[in-house]
């Protein structure tokens, strides 16, 4: 049972580069999410979609962005990378919304913007 | 603003006992509230939920309470092991909305 995976597991960026984040999950769940873990501070959600074709802001969406043209796949694209968003990043899925029922998160990506 | 406190810092007790962690909200009133468990390097992983209707869940040696007047959860692990180290997570939610996490208590079981 693959569940929520994430790529990659780590990657060092230079200030203004680019990247993308990918995240898929293989449980059919509707309901997908982007999250970012400072030291000492909660996760943050970062974007969220509630099916194909539909997504919305979370709490910290400032230089980010998503889409999600399947079921299965949420990348997170950072456009113009800068040192505050050196984070741990989750992605989570879960059946329905969230807090009626159990999210699974993906191993995390570390990133470092030097 | 909304507010989820748990212990800030790390919680060590022996093997065998029970530990008890807290998880205190303000400016929020929940309708399910759930614990994950995080170990170091790895994503969380989902212990429990609750919903503002009950009082009290249990799962093998785990127990959660869920106090609305109080504002206040706590979840309890029994007869613990070192294997149950790890940082504990508290989140809430409204319904339909997104989970709101705290920060987490470090819990570290000494044999």
């Amino acid at each position: 049972n693959a569940g929520v995976t994430q790529t990659p597991k780590f990657r060092i960026l230079k200030i203004g580069q680019s990247m993308t984040l990918q995240c898929t999950q293989d449980m059919n769940h509707n309901y997908m999410y982007w999250y970012r873990q400072d030291p000492g501070m909660g996760l943050k959600l970062i974007y969220y979609s509630v099916g194909a074709g539909i997504t919305d802001k979370g709490e910290v969406p400032n230089g980010y962005n998503v889409s999600r043209s399947t079921t299965e796949d949420f990348p997170l694209r950072l456009e113009l990378a800068a040192p505050s968003q050196t984070s741990v990043y989750f992605c989570a899925s879960s059946y329905s919304s969230q807090g009626a029922t159990e999210a699974f998160f993906g191993q995390g990506t570390r990133l470092t913007v030097v | 603003s909304q507010k989820i406190e748990q212990n800030s810092e790390a919680l060590n007790i022996q093997e065998g006992k029970t530990a008890t962690l807290t998880c205190n909200y303000t400016n929020y009133s929940p309708a399910y509230l759930q614990w994950y468990r995080q170990d170091p390097g790895r994503g969380p992983v989902f212990l429990l939920l609750i919903r503002e209707n009950e009082k009290e869940k249990r799962k093998e040696r785990l127990k959660v309470t869920f106090d609305t007047t109080l504002k206040q959860s706590l979840f309890h692990i029994t007869a613990s092991q070192p294997a149950d180290s790890a940082t504990y997570l508290c989140a809430l939610s409204g319904y339909g909305n997104k989970l709101v996490f705290g920060a987490g208590t470090i819990l570290r079981v000494k044999s």
